[in-house]
C-alpha cells in the first residue's frame, strides 16, 4: 500500500484480556516505531526498531507489553492482561531509517483500543 | 530528558486570520524539533522541521516556525488560515545528532471558523 497501515482500526476487549495490533509499514522502510496517544494527550513513545530488532524499548510501561518485527516489516505489538488504563490510541511509524533528521516518520491512522 | 509545553489546547481563529499555535521545550542537549498536523481521521503528518541552520523553517500549507533558542520556543505561524487548516497540531523533539525518539507536546486543536 501506499501508506503505513494498522489493524483492526478499532478494539474493544475485556479487562485481562490479551489483545494483539498489528502494523504493516511502507515497504523498504527499515525503522517502525511505536506511540500510544491518550485522550487529550500527545503521542507517547513506546518502542522503536531497525530491521528485526527493537532498538530503542524504553518506552514500554511494563513487562505485559511487548512487540515483535520478525521479518523486518510488519511488526505486532502484544498486550497481556489488558487493563482499563491500556485505552488509547495505539500509532505506529515507519522511516527509511537514517533517523530522523534525515527521514522523515510517516503515521498510521493508529488502533483505537478500548479495554472495559 | 527533553520535553515540550504546548500551552494553547485550543485556538479559535476566524478564515483568513493570522494564527501562531506556541511550543516551547526544555532540554539539556541539542535537539530537533518538529511540528506535526493531525487532520480528522487521518494519521500525523510532518509540517516543517527544524535541524540546524536558518532559524526560520517553512514547512507545507503555508506553515512556518521560528526555532528561538535563548527562550527555547519553536512557534508555528501562519499569515492567514483557512478552514481546511482546522486540525490538532502537535509540536514535537528529538535528540540532536541522530536521535529516532519523538517527544510530543499535548496539542493545540486549531479551529478555524467562517
Amino acid at each position: 500500500g501506499a501508506g503505513v497501515s494498522q489493524t483492526p482500526s478499532n478494539k474493544v476487549t475485556e479487562k485481562g484480556k490479551y489483545v494483539e495490533l498489528r502494523c504493516d509499514p511502507i515497504s523498504g522502510h527499515t525503522a517502525l516505531y511505536w506511540y500510544r496517544q491518550s485522550l487529550g494527550q500527545g503521542p507517547e513513545f513506546l518502542i522503536y526498531f531497525q530491521g528485526t530488532g527493537a532498538a530503542d524499548d524504553s518506552g514500554l510501561p511494563n513487562d505485559r507489553f511487548f512487540a515483535v518485527r520478525p521479518e523486518g516489516s510488519v511488526s505486532t505489538l502484544k498486550i497481556q492482561r489488558t487493563e482499563r488504563g491500556d485505552s488509547a490510541v495505539y500509532l505506529c511509524a515507519s522511516s527509511l531509517g537514517q533517523g530522523l533528521a534525515q527521514t522523515e516518520a510517516f503515521f498510521g491512522q493508529g488502533t483505537r483500543l478500548t479495554v472495559v | 530528558a527533553q520535553s515540550v509545553t504546548q500551552l494553547d489546547s485550543q485556538v479559535p481563529v476566524f478564515e483568513e486570520a493570522p494564527v501562531e499555535l506556541r511550543c516551547n521545550y526544555s532540554s539539556s542537549v541539542s535537539v530537533y524539533l518538529f511540528w506535526y498536523v493531525q487532520y480528522p481521521n487521518q494519521g500525523l503528518q510532518l509540517l516543517l522541521k527544524y535541524l540546524s541552520g536558518s532559524t526560520l523553517v517553512k514547512g507545507i500549507n503555508g506553515f512556518e516556525a521560528e526555532f528561538n533558542k535563548s527562550q527555547t520556543s519553536f512557534h508555528l505561524r501562519k499569515p492567514s488560515v483557512h478552514i481546511s487548516d482546522t486540525a490538532e497540531y502537535f509540536c514535537a523533539v528529538s535528540l540532536g545528532g541522530g536521535g529516532n525518539k519523538l517527544t510530543f507536546g499535548t496539542g493545540t486543536q486549531l479551529k478555524v471558523e467562517l
